[in-house]
């Protein structure tokens, strides 16, 4: 059964950091493009960036270029988002996504990231 | 980037067909997925490709596409129905890996 779990969320101050993790059961990682998409509380969602299957090519949002960072663990079968010089803006809710290039078929629960002074 | 278009809400009677549409230039060029989400809930794959639906899903929903617009289309409504679609595709603007999602559809089931 494909599970994917997130965690790392919290309340954090702007301007700092944090990292997401998308923990992977069920299939192997590195077969598949993995998708990184949020929610504000109450809003649409948003993608945030992919990392193709093999790693060959990595896409961000404008909204987070520069400041986030997708990366792969395939030994621990683990997708990271790391999110640098967080804004109030970029308080969501932040679900990893198992690919399709075009679509994701599996979503993890979620992880809520707050950003408030 | 580019936009993908839906329409805020939509309502349809119980047992009854309604669409839902999604428009924007990458419906040219690429499929649109459509994701079905529930107050508290992940988003839900409901369809993808040309019309293909993940297993589990029932087949009163189906996917369409002409030109810059894209529909999911539930035939036969169910309570359980009742939830926000969004759609997305690629992003024919950005990197090929690049998506862009609409701004979501909440359907209401009379």
């Amino acid at each position: 059964e494909v599970q994917l779990v997130e965690s790392g969320g919290g309340l954090v101050r702007p301007g700092r950091s944090l990292r997401l993790s998308c923990a992977a059961s069920g299939f192997t990682l590195d077969d598949y493009a993995m998708h990184w998409v949020r929610q504000a509380p109450g809003k649409g969602l948003e993608w945030v960036s992919t990392i193709s299957w093999n790693r060959d090519t990595i896409a961000y949002a404008d909204s987070v270029k520069g400041r986030f960072t997708i990366s792969r663990d395939d030994a621990k079968n683990s997708l990271y988002l790391q999110m640098n010089s967080l804004r109030p803006e970029d308080t969501a809710f932040y679900y990893c996504a198992k690919g399709g290039t075009d679509y994701g078929d599996y979503w993890g629960q979620g992880t809520l990231v707050t950003v408030s002074s | 980037s580019s936009e993908l278009t839906q329409d805020p809400a939509v309502s349809v009677a119980l047992g009854q067909t309604v669409r839902i549409t999604c428009q924007g230039y990458p419906l040219r060029t690429y499929y649109a997925s459509w994701y079905q989400q529930k107050p508290g809930q992940a988003p839900v794959l409901v369809i993808y490709g040309k019309n293909n639906r993940p297993s589990g899903i029932p087949d009163r929903f189906s996917g369409s596409s002409s030109g810059n617009t894209a529909s999911l289309t539930i035939t036969g409504a169910q309570a359980e129905d009742e939830a926000d679609y969004y759609c997305n595709s690629r992003d024919s603007s950005g990197s090929h890996l690049s998506w862009v999602f609409g701004g979501g559809t909440k359907l209401t089931v009379l």
